[in-house]
């Protein structure tokens, strides 16, 4: 059964240097998303990616965030200057009439 | 108001009884209530899903029930058993056509006794 693959499962990074992680969305599926669940906290949107370019994002989604489709099977999200405060397990996922489908997600730690 | 209030945040339940789980919205342009089901490491999986149209959907052991009058929607799990141990969340969709965002509860973490 196809499914989203996320690499790396866990990055471990520095306050203030740029991470990137990588999303493999279902291959027929055209719509893609990012979401982020800080520990303890509900599972929040981020943005929703479609069509090369993003359709909707939420007030998390500053300047410091960037999505990218860079091929034709990955999407990425970038954090360019990473906070403490952007720890969390980041999952990709993407959907077919509606239904999302996610992967596993990425647990995402600034020191 | 964009939140789905989810209740409670865990439950226990002996293997062969009724686990139930609550949510309640304030938005009326919500309309699909998803459940996803996550297992440790694991990330959201769908378990069922349902549109304001109906009142009820079941899939195997798996029911939805939905009031639309009380904006109120709960998943029941019967006959739940040790593998139906996991965190549930529910959620609710809003936007045009396939491009929805999810806004999800706080999640119930369930324990099913053997």
């Amino acid at each position: 059964e196809p499914e989203v693959t996320q690499t790396p499962s866990h990055q471990v990074t520095q306050m203030g240097q740029e991470v990137i992680l990588r999303c493999v969305p279902i291959s027929n599926h055209l719509y893609f998303y990012w979401y982020r669940q800080i520990l303890g906290q509900k599972v929040e949107f981020l943005v929703s990616f479609y069509n090369n370019e993003i359709s909707e994002k939420s007030e998390i989604f500053d300047d410091q965030f960037s999505v990218e489709r860079p091929d034709g099977s990955n999407f990425t999200l970038k954090i360019r200057s990473t906070k403490l405060e952007d720890s969390a397990m980041y999952f990709c996922a993407s959907s077919e009439r509606g239904k999302q489908f996610f992967g596993p997600g990425t647990r995402l730690t600034v020191l | 108001q964009q939140q789905v209030k989810q209740s409670p945040q865990s439950l226990i339940v002996q293997k062969g009884g009724i686990s139930i789980i609550n949510c309640a919205y304030e938005n009326t342009a919500f309309d699909y209530f998803p459940w996803y089901q996550q297992f440790p490491g694991k990330g959201p999986a769908l378990l069922i899903a349902i549109r304001p149209d109906v009142s009820e959907k079941k899939e195997g052991r798996f029911t939805i029930s939905f009031n639309k009058s009380a904006k109120q929607f709960s998943l029941h799990i019967m006959d739940s058993q040790p593998g139906d141990s996991a965190t549930y969340f529910c959620a609710a969709s809003i936007g045009a056509g396939n491009n929805r965002k999810l806004i999800w509860g706080l999640g119930t973490s369930l324990a099913v006794n053997p």
